[in-house]
């Protein structure tokens, strides 16, 4: 398997423009997390999906983030409009989501710049 | 509110000496934890994990120590190798619910020749 994908790798977008950031998680695997990472704050859990349903959206920051899984393959994290504070890089990591623990995997990262 | 407190922040380390990353969690009901290892570019990727029926785990140069009662457990890294400047995380989640991982702020480590 080709590991966790997102797209794009880098994303430099004005204020107020909408930014969508797309993952692809690993085959079987049937939980899938949203993490954003700053210096500040290290890895902020944003939303977490069991099944393609979205289970905990409380790190969510505001309204103007969004986050849809239509099936098991694909998610989006949208955020409309965006602001600089927004600027950061965004991860997405897959797991197969069994009763048991069991490790995280997780993509590459988009790197949000929000002018 | 952080669920897993980390530190130090940054950890410069000669080669050949001993690493060490500490992290304290409150919620009892953890009975995961993870170390996860990030390169520069890179998403990060499992190093090494615990659970609490063991005090400690030991990987090659890689060691968790883990305190229940306490409520803390560490990384060590033994005959630290430049190889292994990255930043490091240590996380923590429960079997019950959503089996969320709840990460601390990153170590960065810089092991010099």
């Amino acid at each position: 398997d080709a590991g966790v994908i997102q797209s794009p790798r880098h994303e430099v977008t004005e204020m107020g423009q909408e930014v969508t950031l797309r993952c692809k998680p690993i085959s079987g695997h049937n939980s899938l997390f949203w993490y954003r990472q700053t210096m500040m704050r290290g890895l902020e859990l944003l939303i977490y999906f069991n099944n393609n349903v979205p289970i905990d959206d409380s790190g969510m920051p505001e309204d103007r983030f969004s986050a849809k899984m239509p099936n098991a393959s694909f998610s989006t994290l949208k955020i409309q409009p965006s602001e600089p504070r927004d600027s950061a890089v965004y991860f997405c990591a897959s797991t197969t989501g069994t009763a048991m623990n069991t490790e995280a995997f997780f993509g590459q990262g988009t790197r949000l710049t929000v002018v | 509110q952080q669920q897993v407190k980390q530190s130090p922040q940054s950890l410069i380390v000669q080669k050949g000496g001993i690493s060490i990353i500490n992290c304290a969690y409150e919620n009892t009901a953890f009975d995961y934890f993870p170390w996860y290892q990030q390169f520069p570019g890179k998403g990060p990727a499992l190093l090494i994990a615990i659970r609490p029926d063991v005090s400690e785990k030991k990987e090659g140069r890689f060691t968790i120590s883990f305190n229940k009662s306490a409520k803390q457990f560490s990384l060590h890294i033994m005959d630290s190798q430049p190889g292994d400047s990255a930043t490091y995380f240590c996380a923590a989640s429960d079997q019950t619910g959503a089996n969320n991982l709840f990460f601390g702020t990153g170590t960065r480590l810089t092991v010099i020749p």
